[in-house]
């Protein structure tokens, strides 16, 4: 199994602000994603991050509205740029490690965009 | 396009009753599918797996069935409890690749 560990675990933010989400996992990673999950709904792929090179973002998410880095193969971030209160949701970082198939979730980021 | 799709958005069962999540999806290239178990403030956690390669896989108390034929799988769970009082999420993998994609959910309750 991983551990993944995201913070901060919720914030409010003001509109037209940005917040960067930080995502650490425990243990050897294959893949990492970021996923979005609206209040009351199912979770949404945004894009999976790329070690050393661009996100590959999913259809209706674009890198200047969330762009992602992944500086290394455990550790990622997501930032949310120019927030609206139609941004808040919970984000969620989660990642396949070697030789397991299953996607673990870290317990995500509630934002509250005033 | 691609969707995994859950058939009733909650379901209310008793204590001690057998529960079962049902889920479809339309991507016939999938062959992984996974189902969640989701508590409120916390993220998915894992329940069971399965490849299409199979019909069914039994767990400790759940067990997935998956028809190929229909593109439908589901989540029985024996012996309800209130602890698995939660909302239940079914993901396939997108053309075999990496990615998962998720189903609307279904929310469990489980009364005493």
């Amino acid at each position: 199994s991983a551990v993944i560990s995201q913070k901060p675990s919720r914030d409010i933010c003001q509109r037209g602000t940005s917040l960067t989400i930080q995502c650490q996992v425990d243990s050897q990673v294959t893949m990492m994603f970021w996923y979005r999950q609206q209040p009351g709904q199912s979770l949404t792929l945004i894009a999976t991050a790329n070690q050393g090179s661009e996100a590959t973002y999913e259809s209706g998410f674009v890198i200047d509205k969330f762009p992602i880095s992944r500086p290394n193969l455990t550790f990622s971030t997501l930032t949310v740029s120019n927030m609206s209160p139609e941004d808040s949701s919970i984000y969620l970082c989660s990642a396949r490690v070697a030789g397991n198939e299953k996607l673990f979730f870290g317990s995500g980021t509630q934002l509250s965009v005033l | 396009g691609e969707s995994v799709g859950l058939h009733l958005p909650t379901l209310s069962v008793q204590e001690g009753d057998n529960s079962i999540i049902n889920c479809a999806y339309s991507n016939s290239a999938s062959d992984y599918f996974i189902w969640y178990k989701q508590e409120s403030g916390k993220g998915p956690q894992f329940i069971i797996d399965i490849r299409s390669n199979m019909d069914k896989r039994q767990g400790q108390r759940v067990t997935v069935l998956l028809n190929k034929t229909v593109k439908h799988l589901s989540l029985q769970i024996a012996a309800t409890q209130p602890g698995d009082s939660a909302v239940y999420f079914c993901a396939g993998n997108y053309n075999q690749g990496g990615k998962l994609i998720f189903g609307q959910g279904t929310e469990l309750s489980v009364k005493p």
